[in-house]
C-alpha cells in the first residue's frame, strides 16, 4: 500500500510566490526524498533528508521532516514558470530493503 | 553522470503480443534496478526489484509470469509485458541507484519512461 500521502493534490500560484507541499507517511523511515516529474517524463531527484535531520536546504528548496508527526514539507521559494511539474515525496522505509514508496504527488502550476 | 536510458519511449502493440522494455545505466553499474508503473495523474507503483544475476522480487499483486524481468548484466534490465492487454496500457518507468551496493540513502536515477498502449 502507498505509504505517502501528499497535499495538496494540485497547487496553482503566481510566479514569484512560494509553493509549499506536504507529505505524510505511515511507518518508520531511514530517509525521505523529494522528486520532480515533468509531464510524460521520468523523475528527477531533488533532495534527500535523513531521519535524524529536521531541515535541509538546496538552492530555492527547503525540506523539513518531523518524524514524530511522520510528515515532511517541501518549500519552493521565488517560484518560476519552469518549476511547473509534479512533485513526489518518497519514503525510504526501514523495513523495505532498498525500496522507496512514493506519495500521490502534487501537481504544481506556476502562472507567469 | 548517473544517466539511465530507457527504450523505447513509447510503443503501441496489439492485444496478445509481447513488448520488451530496456533499462540501461549508461555510466554506472547497478546491481539493482526498480520497475514502476504509473497511471495518468497518479503516483508510481513499484512493480518489482530487478537483481543482477538472480530472480526479480515482485511486489504483492504483480504477476511475475506476465511481467518478466531479466537483469543479465550490471547495466541492463529488461521488462517484458507478455500477452499484453488494453488494461496493461500504462507508463512504465525504471530506476537505479549509483554504486554496486545501491545504498537506500542514495537517490534513484530514473529513465524517461515508456508509454505502452495496447490496442
Amino acid at each position: 500500500s502507498q505509504q505517502g500521502e501528499e497535499d495538496p493534490q494540485a497547487l496553482s500560484i503566481q510566479e514569484g510566490e512560494n509553493a509549499t507541499m506536504n507529505c505524510s507517511y505511515k511507518t518508520s523511515i531511514n530517509n525521505l526524498q523529494w522528486y520532480r516529474q515533468n509531464s510524460g517524463r521520468g523523475l528527477v531527484h531533488l533532495i534527500l533528508i535523513r531521519s535524524n535531520e529536521r531541515e535541509k536546504h538546496s538552492g530555492r528548496l527547503r525540506v523539513t521532516l518531523d518524524t514524530s508527526k511522520k510528515s515532511s514539507s517541501l518549500l519552493i521559494t521565488a517560484s518560476r514558470a519552469a518549476d511547473t511539474a509534479s512533485y513526489f515525496c518518497a519514503a525510504g522505509l526501514i523495513q523495505g530493503a532498498q525500496k522507496l514508496v512514493f506519495g500521490q504527488g502534487t501537481r504544481l502550476t506556476i502562472n507567469p | 553522470g548517473a544517466v539511465v536510458s530507457q527504450h523505447p519511449s513509447w510503443v503501441i502493440c496489439k492485444s496478445g503480443t509481447s513488448v520488451k522494455i530496456e533499462c540501461r545505466s549508461l555510466d554506472f553499474q547497478a546491481t539493482t534496478m526498480f520497475w514502476y508503473r504509473q497511471f495518468p495523474k497518479q503516483s508510481l507503483m513499484l512493480m518489482a526489484t530487478s537483481n543482477e544475476g538472480s530472480k526479480a522480487t515482485y511486489e504483492q499483486g504483480v504477476e511475475k509470469d506476465k511481467f518478466l524481468i531479466n537483469h543479465a548484466s550490471l547495466t541492463l534490465s529488461t521488462l517484458t509485458v507478455t500477452s499484453a492487454h488494453p488494461e496493461d496500457s500504462s507508463f512504465y518507468i525504471c530506476s537505479a541507484r549509483v554504486g554496486v551496493q545501491g545504498l537506500q540513502s542514495s537517490p534513484l536515477h530514473f529513465g524517461n519512461g515508456t508509454r505502452l498502449t495496447v490496442t
